[in-house]
């Protein structure tokens, strides 16, 4: 049980457009999902955490109108990277965690945004 | 503020060989630990987590990890390694275990050989 799924796995995308990342929990309720950047060789910096229906809460220094956060459901939220640039590319990671999952936040595969 | 230092980069170790993953933290309040392994390309899956109770915990795939509160520290040791576990090893740490929200140590590639 509790896994996460992410989709796509990976991702390339001309500079300007935006990219939409999905972070599912299949087997368990989501109340809250995180999201992660991991540069190459870097560790995991948090980036926000979302709660299901309300807003997404920010770590300093990310910009909440380039990375969109959207928790709209119990086992589903969204990160769109908005007007990417070659300096967005990135390992992004989601987590997320349950009520009944109370120790514990369980990682999606990841994926790699390239932007050319 | 807490923070999570993991000294080594890089641990290279033959096959069979003893490893030990050093991981200290820091925090001013109790503190909650975890290590994960990531495979290349793949998201994060825990190894163990130290909560409460005996400092000695076991994880999967034969890695234990003790919780030293004197030295601050939480060291992962496998006592014979294998090729597959050639992977990048985090510690992090959370104040508090409900949230979810963990800080990370910048992580040890552990390269095991033959």
């Amino acid at each position: 049980g509790a896994v996460v799924s992410q989709h796509p796995s990976w991702v390339i995308c001309k500079s300007g457009t935006s990219v939409k990342i999905e972070c599912r929990s299949l087997d368990f309720q989501a109340t809250t999902m995180f999201w992660y950047r991991q540069f190459p060789k870097q560790s995991l910096m948090l980036m926000a955490t979302s709660n299901e229906g309300s807003k997404a809460t920010y770590e300093q220094g990310v910009e909440k109108d380039k990375f969109l956060i959207n928790h709209a459901s119990l086992t589903l939220s969204t990160l769109t990277v908005t007007s990417a640039h070659p300096e967005d590319s990135s390992f992004y990671i989601c987590s997320a965690r349950g009520a009944r999952q109370n120790t514990e936040a369980f990682f999606g595969q990841g994926t790699r945004l390239t932007v050319v | 503020a807490q923070s999570v230092t993991q000294l080594d980069s890089q641990v290279p170790v033959f096959e069979e060989a003893p490893v030990e993953l050093r991981c200290n933290y820091s925090s001013s309040v109790s503190v909650y630990l975890f290590w994960y392994v990531q495979y290349p390309n793949q998201g994060l899956q825990l190894l163990l987590k130290y909560l409460s109770g005996s400092t000695l915990v076991k994880g999967i795939n034969g890695f234990e990890a003790e919780f030293n509160k004197s030295q601050t520290s939480f060291h992962l040791r496998k006592p014979s390694v294998h090729i597959s576990d050639t992977a990048e090893y985090f510690c992090a740490v959370t104040l508090n275990p409900h949230t979810g929200k963990l800080i990370f140590g910048q992580g040890t590639t552990l390269q095991v050989k033959p």
